[in-house]
């Protein structure tokens, strides 16, 4: 059975940096599929973050792509984000989900998602 | 990369049909058959009920469909049940190689 897990500070400053990590468990990374951050503000939509490889091939949300770093460390089994500036427009609960058609946004699995609020 | 457009809200009753639409262009929905749909109970992950427009994963209802004309896809519930209250969300892949998400819609079943 696969699952995710996102674990993290559930709260971040502005103007820091935030960082989540994502444990696999079940399947291994490196066996393939691409493998995302989505986030979603309180009472809102979902918003595609950005999805990567295991070797390396990402890609980000043109809106992020200046601030976000995704990265897998296949030795770990973990899936990691780093969102540079923080504001308050990105407190949001993020979950990180495997994509099963390439980088497509068919996320089969999900995390139960960790909520991470922007404040001083 | 826009948002693609889903009715903010729709209601049926149960037992009878209900059909959500997901609006896009020709560089995503109207452009590929990778069109996904997510069912959002509150407080709750989302969860895949259709891909690439009309794949049911294994364990998804075969009363949830999917479909694609042009640059719009839609995911009917037939039979509908109280537990099908949720919010619902579209994805789409498109032509910079990137998904993006509808901006949902909520069900209420009456």
């Amino acid at each position: 059975q696969v699952q995710l897990q996102e674990s993290g500070p559930g709260l971040v400053k502005p103007s820091e940096t935030l960082s989540l990590i994502c444990t696999v468990s079940g399947y291994s990374i490196s066996s393939g599929y691409y493998w995302g951050w989505i986030r979603q503000p309180p009472g809102k939509g979902l918003e595609w973050i950005g999805s990567m490889y295991h070797s390396g091939s990402s890609y980000h949300n043109p809106s992020l792509r200046s601030r976000v770093t995704i990265s897998v460390d296949s030795s770990k089994n973990q899936l990691s984000l780093k969102l540079r500036s923080v504001t308050a427009a990105d407190t949001a609960v993020y979950y990180c989900a495997r994509d099963i058609v390439g980088a497509s946004g068919a996320f089969d699995i999900w995390g139960q998602g960790t909520m991470v609020t922007v404040s001083s | 990369q826009s948002a693609l457009t889903q009715p903010p809200s729709v209601s049926g009753s149960p037992g009878q049909s209900v059909t959500i639409s997901c609006t896009g262009t020709s560089s995503d929905v109207g452009g590929y058959n990778r069109v996904s749909w997510y069912q959002q109970p509150p407080g709750t992950a989302p969860k895949v009920m259709i891909y690439e427009v009309s794949n049911r994963p294994s364990g998804v209802p075969d009363r949830f469909s999917g479909s694609k004309s042009g640059n719009m896809a839609s995911l009917t519930i037939s039979g509908l049940q109280a537990e099908d209250e949720a919010d619902y969300y579209c994805s789409s892949y498109t032509s910079a190689g990137t998904p993006v998400f509808g901006g949902g819609t909520k069900l209420t079943v009456l």
